[in-house]
């Protein structure tokens, strides 16, 4: 009965390979959330999708590709892996858009490493 | 450059007091702030979160103040419980933004209770 699952927690993989991430939240949201955590430990947003549309999408590589099938996925595609793309990264969900004020969930983490 | 910061690293409190800590923004934008808390290898959680229209919000042990004029929000804890050793991340939000935004997020601060 986990709010909001990723799947798998842990990623090893060798630069240049494609991988998937996958997001799902069980909360009835409309809107999730991709996050990065660098080895800084700074949590910042990449995507947000609000039922199923691409509203947020900062300056990220477009390597990156979210694929959103329904309101309760949010998946993750990367392309070609590079050492840098090494981190935690967290999907979230939350009620609304982003602009309201409405907390944000987050699953556990993945933790990506590039060798 | 850093929207968010958390200038404590880290902070030690004794079980039973008072821990406070701390956040300054920068963006005159953002009106709303959220304090998360995480657990090692896992998601952040959601703790208190405040509006720009208030000045205090409280919940059980946690309150949260914002100093608006000074961009300075601070996390109240009292008392202070061993459960309670976790990074906590301030994080920020414009509202009015149309949804264009996520969550800034700051570095966070390692509560340790010591009993």
């Amino acid at each position: 009965d986990t709010a909001v699952s990723q799947t798998p927690k842990y990623l090893v993989t060798q630069m240049g390979n494609d991988k998937s991430i996958k997001c799902e939240q069980n909360l009835g949201h409309d809107t999730m959330y991709w996050y990065k955590q660098d080895s800084k430990k700074f949590l910042k947003i990449m995507f947000s999708y609000n039922n199923k549309e691409l509203i947020i999408n900062e300056t990220v590589p477009n390597r990156f590709s979210p694929k959103s099938p329904d309101k309760a996925h949010l998946n993750l595609h990367i392309n070609s892996l590079e050492l840098g793309d090494s981190a935690v990264y967290f999907c979230a969900s939350s009620q609304g858009l982003p602009s309201s004020y409405n907390e944000q969930f987050f699953g556990p983490g993945t933790r990506l490493t590039v060798l | 450059d850093q929207q968010v910061k958390q200038n404590s690293p880290s902070l030690s409190v004794q079980e039973g007091r008072i821990s406070i800590l701390n956040c300054d923004y920068t963006n005159s934008m953002f009106d709303y702030f959220l304090w998360y808390k995480k657990y090692p290898a896992e998601g952040p959680t959601f703790l208190i979160s405040i509006s720009s229209i208030k000045d205090k919000n409280e919940d059980g042990r946690f309150t949260v103040f914002l100093n608006k004029s000074a961009k300075h929000l601070s996390l109240h804890i009292v008392p202070s419980q061993p459960g309670d050793s976790a990074v906590y991340f301030c994080a920020a939000s414009p509202i009015s933004g149309g949804g264009a935004d996520g969550l800034t997020f700051g570095k966070g601060t390692h509560l340790i209770i010591q009993p």
